[in-house]
């Protein structure tokens, strides 16, 4: 079935230190979403990709797409402590409308 | 912004009983709803997706007869978890979708049953 892992599952980092989580799907994908969710929390949408090769920046994030459209990465640089929480990748299958969830990345930053 | 909106956001109910969870589209029609279960420390896991007006598409294991799910309007989906056991207790999100609106959850519903 259709598949979309992450890695890895969790990172303990210094604060200031970098932090990159990636996502592999099993089949390409039409866009890829990643989210944040804090703990207790529900996920809040980041941001989308759609084209191959896609990279995005949001401050401190850099969120790329990968050619192929079978994986993607996020990176946080300089993390913060209110950078933790767990971070999901959701990719949309070519002609699915269903939105897949990764297994996510928990991240927890040391002040 | 798209907003959703989910209710109640935390329920406790005795073993056997049912619990119903709504979910809102509040500013926009949404063509398509999603609902998630997530456990502690997982991720989200799809367990259906619901058109307005046409039954539920479910998730292979997911048994349509435990989760029942009413789409009756363009804003408004429904989940009911009927005879609701102990391993049944999890964080519920729903999702809504229309054309140029991308994906909104909704804040979830915690649910424990005893």
């Amino acid at each position: 079935g259709q598949q979309v892992m992450q890695i890895p599952q969790y990172q303990h980092v210094q604060e200031g230190e970098d932090f990159t989580t990636y996502c592999n799907s099993s089949t390409t994908l039409s866009n890829i979403q990643w989210y944040k969710q804090r703990p207790g929390g529900h996920p809040v949408f980041l941001i989308q990709l759609v084209k191959s090769g896609e990279v995005k920046k949001q401050k401190r994030l850099t969120f790329q797409f990968g050619e192929a459209k079978k994986n993607s990465s996020l990176h946080i640089t300089a993390t913060q402590t209110t950078d933790v929480g767990t971070y999901f990748c959701a990719g949309l299958m070519d002609s699915s409308y269903k939105l897949i969830f990764g297994s996510g990345t928990r991240l927890l930053v040391r002040p | 912004g798209a907003v959703v909106s989910q209710h109640p956001s935390w329920v406790i109910c005795k073993s056997g009983t049912s619990v119903k969870i709504e979910c809102r589209s509040l500013d926009f029609q949404a063509t398509t709803m999603f609902w998630y279960r997530q456990f502690p420390k997982q991720s989200l896991m799809l367990m259906a997706t619901s058109n307005e007006g046409s039954k539920a598409t479910y998730e292979q294991g997911v048994e349509k007869d435990k989760f029942l799910i009413n789409h009756a309007s363009l804003t408004l989906s429904t989940l009911t978890v009927t005879s609701a056991h102990p391993e049944d207790s999890s964080f519920y999100i729903c999702s809504a979708t229309a054309f140029n609106y991308g994906y909104t959850f909704g804040s979830g519903t915690r649910l424990t049953v005893v």
